[in-house]
């Protein structure tokens, strides 16, 4: 059972490079998000999505973009990476209402930028 | 806004023993959900216990059981003859009562270490 997973588990940039990192979940969840997770402060929603098709922002979004074109798949790219996006990365799936607050996550990505 | 504190950042239990992790929130909803989450090293995270907000009785799983004081805004995690998988880093989360997304605010996480 895979579950969610992310790719790539590290990643070094440097500042001002882009990329994405790439979130996928095979248990036909409807709902989508992605968290950073730092030091002393625990998990922070960037981004978040309902279903296909459907975005919008969490409490951090700045610097990041995201788009859900398909159930299975919720890639976040960061535009221009700063050191300040240093961070581990977790995507989180869940059925939504039927089961509240009840996420899936995936392994992290930890990103580095330089 | 919600804010969720653990005092904690670390925590050790001798192998056996019970342990009781501290978390309050602050919240100007009379409806919500808390939850703990573990964060084993291998670091994929889980639920580990869910509460209801206007549920009354304190949740358990197993092992695991919450002291949900609503007044208080207290939600503390206790842990019954600990394992050493119980391992972790643990977090305390909070949501709104279901508003059309599962977006849950964590706080910082403690961490646990079982002692052999």
């Amino acid at each position: 059972n895979a579950g969610v997973t992310q790719t790539p588990k590290f990643q070094v940039l440097k500042t001002g490079q882009s990329m994405t990192l790439q979130c996928a979940q095979d248990m036909n969840h409807e709902y989508m998000s992605w968290y950073r997770q730092d030091p002393g402060m625990g998990l922070r929603l960037i981004h978040y999505s309902v279903g296909a098709g459907i975005t919008d922002q969490g409490e951090v979004p700045n610097g990041y973009n995201v788009s859900r074109s398909t159930t299975e798949d919720f890639p976040l790219r960061l535009l221009s990476a700063a050191p300040s996006q240093t961070s581990v990365y977790f995507c989180a799936s869940s059925l939504g209402p039927d089961r509240p607050g009840e996420l899936f996550f995936g392994e992290g990505s930890r990103l580095t930028v330089l | 806004a919600q804010t969720v504190t653990q005092s904690q950042p670390e925590m050790s239990v001798q192998e056996a023993e019970t342990v009781t992790l501290s978390c309050t929130y602050d919240t100007s909803e009379s409806n919500y959900y808390l939850f703990w989450y573990k964060q084993p090293p291998s670091r994929q995270m889980i639920l580990v216990i869910r509460q209801e907000a206007y549920k009354q009785q304190n949740a358990t799983e197993n092992r695991f059981s919450v002291n949900f004081q609503k007044a208080a805004k207290s939600f503390s995690l206790k842990i019954s003859d600990s394992q050493l998988g119980d391992t972790a880093m643990y977090f305390c989360a909070f949501m709104k009562l279901f508003t059309g997304a599962n977006n849950l605010f964590f706080g910082t996480g403690t961490r646990l270490t079982v002692i052999p």
